[in-house]
């Protein structure tokens, strides 16, 4: 168990709804990030959230976006959902202190798993 | 941008035998980070070993071991020993210091009784 928890574990959805994943980070860890792992694309970063702010951008769609919120727990939000949408989204979390020159260990919830039907 | 390649799409060996897994990455970076990343059927992500770039020797962690070899830009995992549990697809994955894992496009492993 790395201590980051995703919810919900599956979701079966049709195409052009829209979903929220929720990610709740190891305990001080002040970094989120999403992955999406997908049969053709394979495993792709999509956004990275430092104390409330995003940090870096992956291959985001435009139709994707995230937060991350005060207490740390952040969500991904997919709209107009396609068929090539569903994949296993993993969000990892690292604690990324000011100053430390410690290289900063992602640590990986247990996915949700999308379907677009 | 940064690449990660891994030429093995599957591979089987004998339990208590020792595999090695393939990883080519393309950079022009020259500090950066190197990872092995284990998906079991679980599809858990677990970190397996991590090399630094700036470090000559390699990482070892018990039965895990990696060959790096920075001209060359290749990245071996060696598994000894192996046992029933290692059976995972495997990830290697990049990180130039800006923590956006590149992963390559994973190894299936089994490890076969």
């Amino acid at each position: 168990d790395s201590g980051v928890t995703q919810t919900p574990k599956h979701l079966i959805t049709a195409t052009g709804q829209r979903v929220t994943l929720r990610c709740s980070p190891r305990s001080g860890d002040l970094s989120v990030y999403w992955y999406q792992q997908s049969l053709d694309q394979g495993l792709q970063f999509l956004i990275q959230y430092y104390n409330g702010e995003e940090r870096a951008k992956g291959n985001i769609l435009e139709r994707f976006s995230a937060q991350q919120f005060p207490d740390l727990h952040s969500e991904l939000n997919l709209s107009s959902l396609e068929l090539g949408d569903s994949a296993l989204y993993f969000c990892a979390s690292s604690l990324n202190k000011r100053g430390s020159s410690s290289y900063n260990e992602q640590f990986f919830g247990p996915g949700t798993r999308l379907t677009v039907l | 941008a940064q690449t990660v390649t891994q030429s093995q799409p599957e591979m089987s060996v004998q339990e208590a035998e020792t595999v090695t897994l393939s990883c080519t990455y393309d950079t022009s970076e020259s500090n950066y980070y190197l990872f092995w990343y284990k998906q079991p059927p679980s599809r858990q992500m677990i970190l397996v070993i991590r090399q630094e770039a700036y470090k000559q020797q390699n990482a070892t962690e018990n039965r895990f071991s990696v060959n790096f070899q920075k001209a060359a830009k290749s990245f071996s995992l060696k598994i000894s020993d192996s046992q029933l549990g290692d059976t995972a697809m495997y990830f290697c994955a990049f990180d130039q210091g800006a923590q956006k894992l590149v992963f390559g496009q994973g190894t299936r492993l089994t490890i076969n009784p």
